[in-house]
C-alpha cells in the first residue's frame, strides 16, 4: 500500500478563494482524521470520520471549513472563503479501529493564503 | 487544555548518547502514543502504551507510563543522527478524544 496520499502537497491561494484539500486513506482503514499544524497551536484535530460518517467535528474552527467523505477511499477538506490565518500544514491520517491503534499520516498539504 | 506537554521543548545531544523526553497530561487516558515527525514530513507512529501497561520496548525505544503521576517518558538509546526529529506524545482519552502535545525537538550531533 502506498500509505495515506494527500494532494496537493503545496497550495498558495489568495484570500477569499475556495481551497479544497484531498486525501486517500489506506485501503481497509475505517477511520479518517483531519489535522491542522501551526507553530502557534501545534497539532489540532479538526474532524474525524468512522465508516465515512463524521463523528466529531468540534475541532473545525468555523463554518468556513467543511469536510466530506463520499466513500471509503476519498475525503476532502474545503475552506471557503480562505483567510490568511488558515495558513498551516493540513494532515490527513487513517487508522483501523480508531484511536486505540496507530494512525498513519499523509505527507501533509502546506497551505499559504496571501 | 487537555493536551500533553512535552519536556524539554528542545534537546541537543551527541551521537551515541541517550535521549529522554517526557510527556505530562491532565486527565485519565485510554492509551498514550508517541510519534516522530521529520522536518517537512508527516508523523510516524513509534509506540502505543495502554493505561494498564507500565513499560514497552521497541528496538532502541523504551516508553514508560506512570498513570499516578499522569506522565510518560520516551527513551532513545544509542542515538543516531537520523533520530533528529520532533517527537510528540498523543493522549487518547476515554470517549475517543485524541490530543497531541507540543513536541520535543531533538537534534543529534554526529
Amino acid at each position: 500500500d502506498a500509505g495515506v496520499i494527500q494532494s496537493p502537497r503545496h497550495e498558495v491561494t489568495e484570500m477569499g478563494q475556495e481551497v479544497t484539500l484531498r486525501c486517500k486513506p489506506i485501503s481497509g482503514h475505517d477511520y479518517l482524521f483531519w489535522y491542522r499544524q501551526t507553530m502557534m497551536r501545534g497539532l489540532e484535530l479538526l474532524i474525524y470520520f468512522n465508516n465515512n460518517v463524521p463523528i466529531d467535528d468540534s475541532g473545525m474552527p468555523e463554518d468556513r471549513f467543511s469536510a466530506k467523505m463520499p466513500n471509503a477511499s476519498f475525503s476532502t477538506l474545503k475552506i471557503q472563503p480562505s483567510e490568511p490565518r488558515d495558513s498551516a500544514v493540513y494532515f490527513c491520517a487513517s487508522s483501523f479501529r480508531g484511536m486505540n491503534t496507530e494512525a498513519f499520516f499523509g505527507q501533509g498539504t502546506r497551505l499559504t493564503v496571501v | 487544555s487537555q493536551q500533553g506537554e512535552e519536556d524539554p521543548q528542545a534537546l541537543s545531544i551527541q551521537e551515541g548518547e541517550n535521549a529522554t523526553m517526557n510527556c505530562s497530561y491532565k486527565t485519565s487516558i485510554n492509551n498514550l502514543q508517541w510519534y516522530r515527525q521529520n522536518s517537512g514530513r508527516g508523523l510516524v507512529h513509534l509506540i502505543l502504551i495502554r493505561s494498564n501497561e507500565r513499560e514497552k520496548h521497541s528496538g532502541r525505544l523504551r516508553v514508560t507510563l506512570d498513570t499516578s503521576k499522569k506522565s510518560s517518558s520516551l527513551l532513545i538509546t544509542a542515538s543516531r543522527a537520523a533520530d533528529t526529529a520532533s517527537y510528540f506524545c498523543a493522549t487518547v482519552l476515554t470517549g475517543n478524544q485524541f490530543y497531541f502535545g507540543t513536541g520535543t525537538s531533538l537534534t543529534v550531533i554526529p
